[in-house]
């Protein structure tokens, strides 16, 4: 079945580390998104690709930085920049011509 | 930039009684989509109904339709005889233009479903 991987569901990681989460895509959409999410404020955007080897910034892009090497995947890598990491994260894709939007499971970071 | 607005940060219906979720948006561009998702505790993000800026009709599907008004920049969400599995979250988005694709959310309503 078509779909979007993440992994891991939960990760737990120290102050000062870099952690990756993973997405992949086996629906052959052109287009990922990495959204975070915390408690009251919905859906933010940090990157998005709309092609393999090109990224932008979202409107939180501080302290993240993603690669999209291949189509079918789009890691995304909170550095030790990022002050408040600790956040449920989604990932996302589309492509041109289709309304809807797919979305992973998510990845739940918790900074310890 | 383009903008999303859920006024209610919590809603409350009975069992078997239709509920709306209120949405307002920004935009001045003139094509443009709307959607709902609906995002249980579990986290992921289920589809629920899209509309289309040029759309005459209001969207539906099943139990969920979306009051489409246009001149007001509203996109609310009509859930008819409520379920208890219908208790979540609750996101009004918007596709922004320009070739992006993004989606741009708004903060969401809980939604909470009593018997």
């Amino acid at each position: 079945d078509g779909g979007i991987t993440q992994s891991p569901k939960y990760l737990f990681r120290k102050e000062g580390q870099n952690v990756t989460l993973s997405c992949e895509q086996n629906l052959n959409h052109d287009a990922m998104y990495w959204y975070r999410q915390d408690p009251g404020q919905g859906l933010r955007l940090i990157y998005y690709s709309q092609i393999v080897n090109d990224f932008q910034k979202g409107d939180i892009a501080e302290g993240y930085s993603v690669s999209r090497e291949k189509k079918e995947s789009f890691p995304l890598t909170v550095t030790s920049a990022q002050k408040n990491p600790t956040a449920f994260y989604l990932c996302a894709s589309t492509t041109s011509g289709e309304y809807g939007y797919t979305f992973g499971s998510g990845t739940r970071l918790t900074v310890v | 930039a383009q903008k999303i607005t859920q006024t209610q940060p919590g809603m409350f219906v009975q069992e078997k009684e239709a509920v709306t979720l209120d949405c307002t948006y920004d935009t001045s561009d003139p094509s443009y989509g709307l959607f709902w998702y609906k995002q249980p505790s579990s986290g992921e993000m289920i589809f629920l109904i899209y509309q289309g800026s040029y759309d005459q009709q209001n969207a539906t599907e099943g139990r969920y339709s979306l009051n489409f008004q246009k001149a007001r920049k509203s996109a609310n969400l009509v859930i008819s005889a409520s379920q208890l599995g219908d208790s979540a979250m609750y996101f009004c988005a918007m596709r922004e233009s320009g070739g992006s694709e993004k989606l741009v959310f708004g903060k969401g309503t809980k939604l909470t479903v009593n018997p």
